[in-house]
């Protein structure tokens, strides 16, 4: 099947700085995709949609000055998440939809973020 | 309005017992995808099964089986002689069409398996 790769997998950082977290396709050109957040014991929510080479979608909600999100290519993208502060510590899964979208999307193994 | 309704929030089931995991959903579109993903503790997304909304029949992989009945928009899960290592997170997902050849995925809220040794 194909694969997605997220880096970092576990990250600490000190309140108010900045993280980055890259999912790439390793296999396949990805046109779209999905950036999820999980918090503990809840459900994947999605935070927002990016499209390779243009701004990303985000869902209401979602401070699109906080969460930074890029595609700059169609075999990555990039979440940046912006003076980071304690209740931003989460789950986060990137998923990616191959070119010709047939619904099916495949995912990252997932960044922990924890922000002391 | 919820689109994917998984209403057990958790199960515990001894091992060897067989169990069933439900899930509802609602959508608008004729052409829609189901899904159903395994998250164990440590926490990836493990791919399970897709099912087009075009397709009813049955399935049955090893010690999994899935029931697809559009009539009353449900979409479950049985896992015959349950193991420990079934114990994990269990989310149902629906992808619906957004636009310009686009879907969304969006999850239940997930239901817990603890299968007890």
């Amino acid at each position: 099947g194909a694969v997605v790769s997220q880096h970092p997998s576990w990250v600490i950082c000190k309140s108010g700085t900045s993280v980055k977290i890259e999912c790439r396709s390793l296999d396949f050109q990805a046109t779209t995709m999905f950036w999820y957040r999980q918090f503990p014991k809840q459900s994947l929510m999605l935070m927002a949609t990016s499209n390779e080479g243009s701004k990303a979608t985000y869902e209401q909600g979602v401070e699109k000055d906080k969460f930074l999100i890029n595609h700059a290519s169609l075999t990555l993208s990039t979440l940046t998440v912006t003076s980071a502060h304690p209740e931003d510590s989460s789950f986060y899964i990137c998923s990616a939809a191959r070119l010709g979208n047939t619904g099916e999307l495949f995912f990252g193994e997932g960044s922990r973020l924890t922000v002391l | 309005a919820q689109k994917v309704t998984q209403a057990q929030t958790e199960i515990s089931v001894v091992e060897k017992e067989d169990v069933t995991l439900d899930c509802v959903y609602e959508t608008r579109d004729t052409t829609y995808y189901l899904f159903w993903y395994k998250q164990p503790p440590s926490g990836e997304l493990v791919f399970l099964i897709r099912r087009n909304s075009f397709d009813e029949q049955n399935e049955i992989s090893g010690r999994y089986s899935w029931n697809f009945q559009k009539s009353t928009s449900s979409f479950n899960f049985t896992i015959t002689a349950s193991q420990v290592v079934d114990s994990a997170v269990y989310f149902c997902a629906l992808s619906e069409a957004r636009g310009a050849g686009s879907y969304q995925l969006t999850f239940g809220k997930g239901t817990k398996l603890s299968v007890i040794p």
